[in-house]
């Protein structure tokens, strides 16, 4: 079983539509992560929050829209996506973020991922 | 920039046999952790093994193990006693310390054959 939980497992949007991925861990992570992974490929890192405050944009479109409203939730707002957007998703936290030394040392703890298609 | 690289795409062995993943890395720190990562059809991404630089001594875990030569830069897992619960993508990952980019390799697809 996952503690970090992944909500929807499946969405099939199309390119006007507005959705939200959500992610939620309950591990006292201080740090959480989204990933995009395509078929066969390695995980790409999107976004860092570290202590609810965006660390990391890897140059992302402005069509991905991160939210991480408390310690516990991550959640990812989609806007006029693209087919080419379609992929799984992955949200990731992990525990040892050291806070003066901005460290990540330890384990990243991925939820089972959120499955996008765009029509 | 850190570079991470696998070039075993595809790997099957049979049940109970031993598997050697390899992975070569780049990056211009000398403090940085290793990770083997683990992703199953259709299942989360799971650590299997971690690695710290400054640690001359390889990592275990029980079946699992790593080789790890940091002059050379090649961080290999091996998989002792193959079960079909093995059956998986191994990512092999890199983080810099200081750093919170997680850079993975491109994986290699490894079938434990019954």
């Amino acid at each position: 079983d996952t503690e970090v939980t992944q909500t929807p497992k499946h969405l099939v949007m199309g390119m006007t539509n507005k959705k939200s991925l959500k992610c939620e861990q309950h591990m006292g992570h201080r740090a959480m992560y989204w990933y995009k992974q395509k078929a066969k490929k390695p995980p790409e890192l999107m976004f860092v929050y570290s202590y609810e405050k965006l660390s990391i944009n890897e140059s992302v479109p402005s069509r991905f829209s991160p939210e991480c409203p408390n310690s516990s939730l991550l959640n990812l707002h989609l806007h006029a996506l693209q087919p080419e957007d379609s992929a799984l998703y992955l949200c990731a936290s992990s525990q040892d973020h050291d806070r003066l030394t901005e460290m990540n040392t330890g384990e990243l703890f991925f939820g089972e991922g959120s499955r996008l298609t765009v029509l | 920039a850190q570079t991470v690289t696998q070039s075993q795409p595809e790997m099957s062995v049979q049940e109970a046999e031993t598997v050697t993943l390899s992975c070569t890395y780049d990056t211009s720190e000398n403090n940085y952790y290793l990770f083997w990562y683990k992703q199953p059809p259709s299942r989360q991404m799971i650590l299997v093994i971690r690695q710290e630089a400054y640690k001359q001594q390889n990592a275990t875990e029980n079946r699992f193990s790593v080789n790890f030569q940091k002059a050379a830069k090649s961080f290999s897992l091996k998989i002792s006693d193959s079960q079909l619960g093995d059956t998986a993508m191994y990512f092999c990952g890199l983080t810099n310390f200081g750093n919170e980019k997680l850079t993975f390799g491109t994986g290699t697809r490894l079938t434990i054959i019954p």
